[in-house]
């Protein structure tokens, strides 16, 4: 089955205490990237990655590092995570991406800072 | 700046009426937008998807609208069945950057 998986789905941490969000797909895509959903802000985009090791800022990267070492993961990274990355995160992937291409989500994880 | 704008947060809509949800974009260079569907604990599924090379399009009880003067897309769900009651994400991409840029969302309520 094609999907894409996170984990880990809920995660409560402290303010400074670095965390990891996995992410693999096993539908063989190049595109994959990460975004934060937030109340009235809808889906916004962190990180992506066209490639194995290449990857760039999107619209909210700050507090945020990514790494794709291998074509199927792009682990989300918080280095000092703050209240403010409060939030619910969603891995994506897609063959590539721009026109013509839907992206395929994964469940979610959902981030507590306190 | 939000590129992609859904200005009805939510939506209510009695079962077998039709659902009209709205998007409004001010990237000119945009041509390609796709609509996408939430259930609450889950990831965001593809649902449909209108080149701007076309006005419309249509799957099943779903037909995307595409008005390119007015910047303006719209989602028909007809007939709206309670099934459809979910989060709405419209969004929209250009052929020049990598991004697919997001809506806020509207979410739909279907009541019997």
């Amino acid at each position: 089955e094609a999907q894409v998986t996170q984990n880990p789905r809920y995660l409560i941490t402290v303010t400074g205490k670095k965390l990891t969000v996995t992410c693999s797909q096993n539908m063989n895509h190049e595109y994959m990237s990460w975004y934060r959903q937030d109340p009235g802000l809808g889906l916004r985009q962190i990180y992506y990655s066209m490639n194995v090791e290449v990857t760039d800022k999107g619209d909210v990267p700050e507090g945020y590092k990514v790494s794709r070492k291998e074509k199927r993961n792009f682990p989300l990274i918080l280095e000092s995570p703050s209240p403010n990355q409060t939030s619910l995160y969603f891995c994506a992937s897609s063959s590539r991406q721009g026109v013509g291409t839907e992206a395929f989500f994964g469940q979610g994880t959902r981030l507590t800072v306190v | 700046d939000q590129q992609v704008k859904q200005n009805s947060p939510s939506l209510s809509v009695q079962e077998g009426r039709i659902s009209i949800l709205n998007c409004d974009y001010t990237n000119s260079m945009f041509d390609y937008f796709l609509w996408y569907k939430k259930y609450p604990a889950e990831g965001p599924t593809f649902l449909i998807s209108i080149s701007s090379i076309k006005d419309k399009n249509e799957d099943g009880r779903f037909t995307v609208f595409l008005n390119k003067s007015a910047k303006h897309l719209s989602l028909h769900i007809v007939p709206s069945q309670p099934g459809d009651s979910a989060v709405y994400f419209c969004a929209a991409s250009a052929r020049y950057t990598d991004k697919l840029i997001f809506g806020t969302g509207t979410r739909l309520q279907v009541f019997p």
